[in-house]
């Protein structure tokens, strides 16, 4: 079935830059939306249309895309950014939404 | 306050019924499609289905095709997902999420979730 492929894991300093990728062959056609999850809560939406920030999300989240990949990239991590990450765009059929592998993000 | 609430979830035995509801408020209910997702324990995010503002559109994962049904009340701001023959692979914690115009694009409100456990 098709998959939104993520690295299970990412570890970065405070103050660092944290980049998550997405990648899939239907990536180019379809938008890509990011969500933030922590421990024993709901997902949050932090970035929709690729790139574009939803009001209250942070300006250290941006998002970006180049051909079949997708990134979620936190500028300047901070504690509180530690999560799992989920990437989301539609299946190979550009139909129903997919949700991607997910992204545990530790900051050190 | 913009708020989806869910309710419905519980133990049940492997091949019975459950009906999960969503409660929204807060926003125009029929302007939007609306989803279930669902998350097994120490799981990801899989999409499980989504409506259509009218009921025009309705989808499903291939993993609960024939299984599941989505409806909503506009009337009553709510969603529903009706889940039959249940497996022990269905258990998860089960969030309602607003949608945007049709199928496909954000999700940009989720519930609390309500947890789903099948077994005997």
């Amino acid at each position: 079935s098709y998959e939104l492929t993520q690295p299970p894991s990412v570890s970065v300093s405070p103050g660092q830059t944290a980049r998550i990728t997405c990648s899939a062959d239907a990536l180019p056609k379809q938008y890509a939306y990011w969500y933030q999850q922590k421990p024993g809560q709901a997902p949050v939406l932090v970035i929709y249309k690729d790139s574009e920030r939803p009001s209250g999300i942070p300006e250290r989240f941006s998002g970006s895309s180049s051909g079949t990949t997708v990134t979620l990239t936190i500028s300047g991590v901070q504690a509180e950014d530690e999560a799992d990450y989920y990437c989301q765009s539609a299946d190979s059929s550009g139909t129903y939404p997919v949700f991607g592998t997910g992204t545990k993000v530790t900051v050190l | 306050e913009v708020q989806l609430v869910e309710s419905g979830g519980g133990l049940v035995q492997p091949g019975r019924s459950l009906r999960l509801s969503c409660a929204a408020s807060g926003f125009t209910f029929d302007d939007y499609a609306m989803h279930w997702v669902r998350q097994a324990p120490g799981k990801g995010l899989e999409w499980v289905s989504g409506i259509s503002w009218n009921s025009g559109s309705t989808g499903y994962a291939d993993s609960v095709k024939g299984r599941f049904t989505i409806s909503r009340d506009n009337a009553k701001n709510s969603l529903y997902l009706q889940m039959n023959s249940l497996r022990a692979e269905d258990t998860a914690l089960y969030y309602c999420a607003k949608g945007q115009w049709e199928l496909l694009g954000a999700f940009d409100i989720w519930g609390q979730g309500t947890m789903v456990t099948v077994s005997s």
